[in-house]
């Protein structure tokens, strides 16, 4: 069964920096897409990010672009969102999730999301 | 870029009943579809990959169809396990973007 555990969620002030971490198993993870998607309270899920098997193909959310970075070490079976200039409705509970294609298909894996406060 | 709708927003029936669900697109769209459900204080789950095909586990009561800019989501007899959020999902363009619908709520009527 896929795992998929994030980490690194924090509560911090606008303008600041915070790096998401996504450790997985169970699966090939160097096979697979990944993704970043982020629910904030309340609300319907937002795709946030996505990187293809071997991080040749990286794609951003337009809310995202320009302040947020994805990444992956395939040696580490982990994937990364670093956030950059943090706003307050960057505010959500962010997945990792796994595609079920290596460029980017379909989601069909979810770990249980990870935190972020964004608040003066 | 691409905007899903999806009718209606709130779905309220019995248990039993059947469940239609609609997610539209803007403009035509690939096959490339998904649909997830969301049960309260839980990750969202793959119900259905390619706009039709069920993902493992899920039961036969999920099904789903739709080409173009229309893709549907039917739940043949709702079981009480079934009310929660649904959302469909869309990759477009490259590299790929995605997009979610903004969501339909079955609720107990």
């Amino acid at each position: 069964e896929v795992h998929l555990v994030e980490s690194g969620g924090d509560m911090v002030q606008p303008g600041r920096s915070l790096r998401l971490s996504c450790q997985a198993s169970e699966f090939i993870f160097d096979d697979y897409a990944m993704h970043w998607v982020r629910q904030a309270p309340g609300k319907g899920l937002e795709w946030v990010s996505g990187i293809s098997w071997n991080s040749d193909l990286i794609s951003y959310a337009d809310s995202v672009r320009g302040r947020f970075t994805i990444s992956r070490d395939n040696a580490k079976n982990s994937l990364y969102l670093q956030m950059n200039s943090l706003r307050v409705e960057d505010t959500a509970l962010y997945y990792c999730a796994k595609d079920n294609d290596g460029t980017g298909s379909q989601i069909d894996n979810w770990g249980q999301g990870i935190l972020v406060t964004v608040s003066s | 870029e691409i905007v899903l709708t999806q009718s209606p927003a709130t779905l309220s029936l019995s248990p039993g009943e059947s469940a239609t669900l609609s997610c539209r697109a803007s403009q035509r769209v690939s096959s490339y579809l998904a649909w997830y459900q969301q049960r309260p204080g839980q990750a969202p789950r793959l119900l259905i990959y390619d706009a039709s095909n069920r993902a493992a586990g899920i039961p036969a009561r999920f099904s789903g169809s739709g080409s173009g800019t229309d893709f549907t989501l039917t739940i043949s007899s709702l079981e009480p396990e079934d009310f929660a959020v649904y959302y469909c999902l869309q990759r477009y363009d490259w590299p790929p973007i995605f997009t979610f619908g903004p969501g339909t709520r079955v609720d107990i009527k």
